[in-house]
């Protein structure tokens, strides 16, 4: 069975710009959560999406967005990209919520000049 | 808010000895507990959970790790360490009867010495 899945890979952006960020889970799996890892720290929560309506936000400005779609598909939006929003994004995908076993994408790795 | 503590962000250990790695919690009432490893340019591959089944947990490549409840503790050890465990591990936590987000340990980059 394919794993979760990210893409793109790498991304180079320039201050100001927008990115989308596109995640898809493991099949039958209804959950997916966003999370921020900068280099040499531990990923920090971003989003949860459940069933296409929003379950959880970290503390993250207003410029990161997400939604999920009736495939259970997700992205990730980042306005007005800034030089600190350098960093991998993962995506994880769950069964459902409460304490299931989340299982990671490979990640993006966004770089922003 | 729950936190994870893991002490010592690198940490040395020669090949075949043991390799332990602590994490502690900080909640009264214990959380789900994962230990997830992180290889270059890789995303999060999980090692291990504790639910409440039982206080010693065994995961994947030789790894288990013990919660210990009067301690609020969850240390992950391996007898024996490889080449290949070189890597980031990192403890994280989910509350009880809440959400499902993970909230993360700094984590412990493994160098194995030959």
């Amino acid at each position: 069975d394919a794993g979760v899945t990210q893409s793109p890979t790498h991304l180079i952006k320039t201050r100001g710009q927008h990115v989308t960020l596109r995640c898809s889970p493991i099949s039958g799996h209804k959950s997916v959560s966003w999370y921020q890892q900068v280099l040499g720290q531990g990923p920090q929560f971003i989003f949860q999406y459940y069933e296409k309506e929003e379950r959880g936000r970290g503390n993250f400005p207003d410029r990161f967005s997400a939604r999920q779609f009736p495939n259970y598909s997700s992205e990730l939006n980042v306005n007005a990209l800034l030089l600190g929003d350098s960093a991998l994004y993962l995506c994880a995908s769950s069964l459902s919520g409460g304490g299931d076993t989340q299982y990671f994408g490979p990640g993006t790795r966004l770089t922003v000049l | 808010a729950q936190s994870v503590t893991q002490l010592g962000s690198h940490v040395s250990v020669s090949e075949g000895a043991l390799v332990l790695l602590r994490c502690n919690y900080s909640s009264s009432v214990p959380p789900y507990l994962f230990w997830y490893v992180q290889y270059p340019n890789q995303g999060l591959q999980l090692l291990l959970k504790y639910t409440s089944a039982a206080t010693l947990v065994k995961g994947i490549n030789g790894f288990e790790a013990e919660f210990k409840k009067s301690e609020t503790s969850f240390h992950l050890t391996k007898p024996s360490a490889h080449m290949s465990d070189a890597a980031e591990y990192f403890c994280a936590v989910i509350p009880r009867g809440g959400n499902n987000r993970l909230a993360f340990g700094k984590g412990n980059q493994v160098v194995v010495i030959p």
